[in-house]
């Protein structure tokens, strides 16, 4: 079975720019999350989605956003781009729905550089 | 409110010696407990994870880890260290009521020395 597939895999912006990421989970996952990884502040949740709706939010600001489609393929949004963004952003995948604690399974990650 | 909190930030060992990776958490409800590793450049690979069955749990490659209700620890071990070990390593917690919401420690960079 595939694993979770993230693109694109690399990605340069300049500040003000926005940017969309994309999510593929493992056929049959209808939970999907996104995490940012950054050196200084470590891996954190920005939010969930489960059948197209929006079960948890992390503490980002709204220029963060994403959604879910009916085929459980999830993209995530930043608008107005700011350096602090640069980051590796991980998206995870699993099998319930919140609540259940089922074990994630991680992609790749996109690395996004903000200059 | 979860959190966890990882006591080393770097761990270094020779081959063939015992690794051990220090956890403790803090949690409202029973959580749930996990280890990842991270390889340079890579995702995140679920080690082993302690959903309230067997305290002692058994993982990939050698891992394992005990939950410890007293003391709040999930601590990894691994009797024998492998050069391929050397990774980022997180501890990882989600209660009942974070939904499918992962917390995670500061990671812990284990190196292995020839």
């Amino acid at each position: 079975k595939a694993g979770v597939t993230q693109t694109p895999r690399y990605l340069i912006k300049t500040r003000g720019q926005q940017v969309t990421l994309s999510c593929s989970p493992i056929s049959g996952h209808r939970s999907v999350s996104w995490y940012q990884q950054t050196p200084g502040q470590g891996l954190q949740f920005l939010f969930e989605y489960f059948s197209e709706t929006q079960r948890n939010k992390g503490n980002f600001p709204g220029r963060f956003s994403g959604r879910q489609f009916s085929n459980s393929r999830s993209e995530m949004n930043v608008s107005t781009l700011e350096l602090g963004d640069s980051a590796l952003y991980l998206c995870a995948s699993s099998l319930a729905a919140s609540g259940r604690r089922e074990t994630q399974y991680f992609g790749p990650g996109t690395r996004l550089l903000v200059l | 409110a979860q959190s966890v909190t990882q006591l080393d930030s770097h761990v270094s060992v020779s081959e063939g010696t015992p690794v051990l990776l220090r956890c403790n958490y803090s949690s409202s409800y029973s959580p749930s407990l996990f280890w990842y590793v991270q390889h340079p450049n890579k995702g995140l690979q679920l080690l082993l994870k302690y959903t309230s069955a067997a305290t002692l749990v058994k993982g990939i490659n050698g891992f394992e880890a005990e939950f410890k209700k007293s003391e709040t620890s999930f601590h990894l071990t691994k009797p024998s260290a492998h050069m391929s070990d050397a990774a980022e390593y997180f501890c990882v917690v989600s209660d009942r009521n974070a939904g499918n919401m992962l917390t995670f420690g500061g990671g812990t960079r284990l190196m292995v020395k020839p």
